[in-house]
C-alpha cells in the first residue's frame, strides 16, 4: 500500500514562512491534498489537487508537488495558525485514500 | 450551505455495537461519494469507510473491515455507519465526509463535528 510521511511537528515563528511536507514514492504523479485541523475542531480543506484553494482559504495558504515531496507553505504565519496539518492522496492499487501521519505547527 | 450532521456516539463495552448517523443538507445527497474517517486520541486522522452514489460499491480500511458496514438512505440525505464488535482500538472521534466531484482522486471536501465513540468495560 502506498505511504505517505510528514515531519511530526514544525515551529516558526510569527509572520514567517512554514512549510509542511509530505513524502511518498513519486508522490509528484498523484493529487495531494491538505487539511488543517485545529484543537476541538473538524478537520478544514486548505489546499486541493495540489496548489488549488477553496473559497475561504486565505491566499497565504499554497501548495506544491513535485518529485518525492509535497509542501503545503503558510506564508505570513499568525496565532491562528496553530494547529495539525494533513497531507492526502489516493493508493490507486487500493482506491482507498491514504492520509500523512500529520504535522503539528506550531506558532512560537 | 453544506452541513453534515453526526449523531449516535456513545460509551460501549468491548465487543458491543453502535450505528453512526450522519444527515446531511444544503446539497444533492445522491450526487456524492460519503466517507467517515477517524481520529483516536493522541492520533491522526484514519480514514474508515466510504460508499459510492449509489450504495455500492463499498470500502473499508483493513482495521474495521468485516466488522463494520457502510450504507446510505439517498432519500433521507443520510450516511450510516453500523459498528460491530468493537475494540477498545476503535474509541475515536468519528467524522463524516463529503467527496469532492467528479473527481478521480477527490478530496473530503466538507467534514460534520464529529461524534464520539468509547470502547471501554
Amino acid at each position: 500500500s502506498y505511504i505517505v510521511t510528514q515531519p511530526p511537528s514544525v515551529s516558526v515563528a510569527p509572520g514567517q514562512t512554514a512549510k509542511v511536507t509530505c513524502g511518498g514514492n513519486s508522490i509528484g504523479t498523484r493529487s495531494v491534498h491538505w487539511y488543517q485541523q485545529k484543537p476541538g475542531q473538524s478537520p478544514v480543506l486548505v489546499v486541493y489537487d495540489d496548489r488549488d484553494r477553496p473559497s475561504g482559504i486565505p491566499e497565504r495558504f499554497s501548495g506544491s508537488n513535485s518529485g518525492n515531496t509535497a509542501t503545503l507553505t503558510v506564508s505570513r504565519v499568525e496565532a491562528g495558525d496553530e494547529a495539525d496539518y494533513y497531507c492526502q492522496v489516493w493508493d490507486s492499487s487500493t482506491d482507498h485514500p491514504v492520509f500523512g501521519g500529520g504535522t503539528k505547527l506550531t506558532v512560537l | 450551505q453544506v452541513q453534515l450532521v453526526e449523531s449516535g456516539g456513545g460509551l460501549v463495552k468491548p465487543g458491543g455495537s453502535l450505528r453512526l448517523s450522519c444527515a446531511a443538507s444544503g446539497f444533492t445527497f445522491s450526487d456524492h461519494y460519503m466517507s467517515w474517517i477517524r481520529r483516536a486520541p493522541g492520533k491522526g486522522l484514519e480514514w474508515v469507510s466510504y460508499i459510492s452514489r449509489s450504495g455500492t460499491p463499498r470500502y473499508y480500511a483493513d482495521s474495521v473491515k468485516g466488522r463494520y458496514t457502510i450504507s446510505r438512505d439517498n432519500a433521507k440525505s443520510s450516511l450510516f455507519l453500523q459498528m460491530d464488535s468493537l475494540r477498545a482500538e476503535d474509541t475515536a472521534v468519528y467524522y463524516c465526509a463529503r467527496l469532492a466531484p467528479d473527481n478521480s482522486s477527490p478530496s473530503f471536501d466538507y467534514w460534520g463535528q464529529g461524534t464520539v465513540v468509547t470502547v471501554s468495560s
